[in-house]
């Protein structure tokens, strides 16, 4: 399958800080990429939808100034989450889409912890 | 709303056990659908993909789908512990670039 990576896989920052999370599709390219929010024992929760080259469709209640999406190149999508604060700490993920002959798959990168003290 | 339903369990099955998995979904439009495992404090993986009608067979797993129900279901022979998880169903309409997921149900292998 495809493989995609994500950067860092723990992070522990102070309330008010911003931290950044890159996402890479290591042997595709993926135009579209989704990042998802995970808190524990509950269902992911798609955040935004990235797409390279366009500006990221939000979903509704996600605050697109607070979470922001660059998807800079087909290999490459950041999420920053500015002024963290601790009700954002959450297990982050992102997935990207591969599109191929047999069908549109999503595969996932594995995960973010976001700890906000 | 588009809607993808499981039951959330837990749903135990002893080892050597058929752990039988069920979703349904609601938009007709949709195409293409997933099953994915995701271990506590682990982001998913895909399993099994499938888009036309009937068994699609991959090791001990078997995605079945039927589209006049509206109903995916995965069966996994001879369940291990190690297969103890949630698996979480998706339905994906072609051109749409988003895949619409159930809650998950929770599967867990009795040794």
């Amino acid at each position: 399958g495809a493989v995609v990576s994500q950067h860092p896989s723990r992070v522990i920052c102070k309330s008010g800080t911003s931290v950044k999370i890159e996402c890479r599709s290591l042997d595709f390219q993926a135009t579209t990429m989704f990042w998802y929010r995970q808190f524990p024992k509950q269902s992911l929760m798609l955040m935004a939808t990235s797409n390279e080259g366009s500006k990221a469709t939000y979903e509704q209640g996600v605050e697109k100034d607070k979470f922001l999406i660059n998807h800079a190149s087909l290999t490459l999508s950041t999420l920053t989450v500015t002024s963290a604060h601790p009700e954002d700490s959450s297990f982050y993920i992102c997935s990207a889409f591969f599109v191929a002959g047999g069908g549109d798959t999503q595969y996932f990168g594995p995960g973010t912890r976001l700890t906000v003290l | 709303q588009k809607e993808v339903e499981q039951n959330s369990g837990p749903l135990s099955v002893p080892e050597g056990a058929i752990a039988s998995l069920n979703c349904t979904y609601s938009d007709r439009g949709s195409q293409s659908f997933f099953w994915y495992r995701q271990y506590s404090g682990k982001s998913p993986e895909l399993i099994m993909s499938i888009y036309s009608n009937g068994d699609k067979e991959d090791g001990r797993f078997t995605a079945q789908l039927n589209k006049a129900s509206q109903y995916v279901s995965l069966l996994i022979r001879d369940s291990q512990p190690s297969d103890s998880a949630t698996y979480l169903c998706a339905a994906y309409t072609s051109g749409t670039y988003k895949y619409i997921f159930g809650t998950g149900t929770r599967l867990k292998v009795l040794a």
